[in-house]
């Protein structure tokens, strides 16, 4: 099945140490998202690609990086983690970011800042 | 300005109750609506979404979900709640760029 794969599932940093986050997808899709989701709130969109193209949202902290090396992988690189960078972080990706178009999201990784 | 705002961050029912998540939004354009459930420590999955088509959306799982312009809602309904109906349900709205924008979530409970 077609779907997107996020690696590894739960992640334990300690405070400072830089970690990187992975997705992979098997959609071929042209757009792939990131966000974070803390506790019991929705997901705030951190950045995303439009096939090369990134965009980053305004209030992303510059401690928050992303490469996209191929169309099937999406890095995120967070430089130095915070405690207050525990959350959830979900990839998502849609075919080409059409108003109408489904995002289809992984798993997630579950950040642990020690 | 847009947004879209769900009103009750929990709703309880019975097993076999109605179902009813409440999701309203402001927009000056026309949106494009979804509805998103999210079970423990997993992703999000697409239940339904309106795109202008038929106003009452079925979805997966026996959910629906009706756009309402004149009320600028799109609550999502259940006839009869099960068991593992019980999780987190999240409203989207893309205001006509590549980007959604999340309620904040209902967490449903459902009572034996």
């Amino acid at each position: 099945d077609a779907m997107v794969i996020q690696n590894p599932r739960y992640q334990v940093t300690q405070f400072g140490k830089p970690v990187t986050l992975s997705c992979s997808q098997t959609l071929n899709h042209n757009v792939m998202y990131w966000y974070q989701q803390k506790s019991s709130q929705a997901p705030k969109l951190l950045f995303h690609y439009y096939d090369k193209d990134f965009n980053n949202e305004a209030d992303t902290p510059d401690n928050f990086q992303s490469r996209r090396p191929n169309t099937s992988f999406c890095f995120l690189d967070i430089r130095s983690p915070g405690l207050g960078d525990a959350a959830m972080y979900l990839c998502a990706t849609s075919r080409s970011g059409g108003f109408e178009e489904t995002q289809y999201f992984g798993p997630g990784t579950r950040l642990l800042v020690l | 300005a847009q947004s879209v705002t769900q009103l009750g961050s929990h709703v309880s029912v019975s097993e076999g109750a109605l179902v009813l998540l409440r999701c309203n939004y402001s927009s000056s354009v026309p949106p494009y609506l979804f509805w998103y459930v999210q079970y423990p420590n997993q992703g999000l999955q697409l239940l339904l979404k309106y795109t202008s088509a038929a106003t009452l959306v079925k979805g997966i799982n026996g959910f629906e979900a009706e756009f309402k312009k004149s009320e600028t809602s799109f609550h999502l309904t259940k006839p009869s709640a099960h068991m593992s109906d019980a999780a987190e349900y999240f409203c989207a709205v893309n205001f006509g760029n590549e980007k959604l924008t999340f309620g904040t979530g209902t967490r449903l409970t459902i009572i034996p």
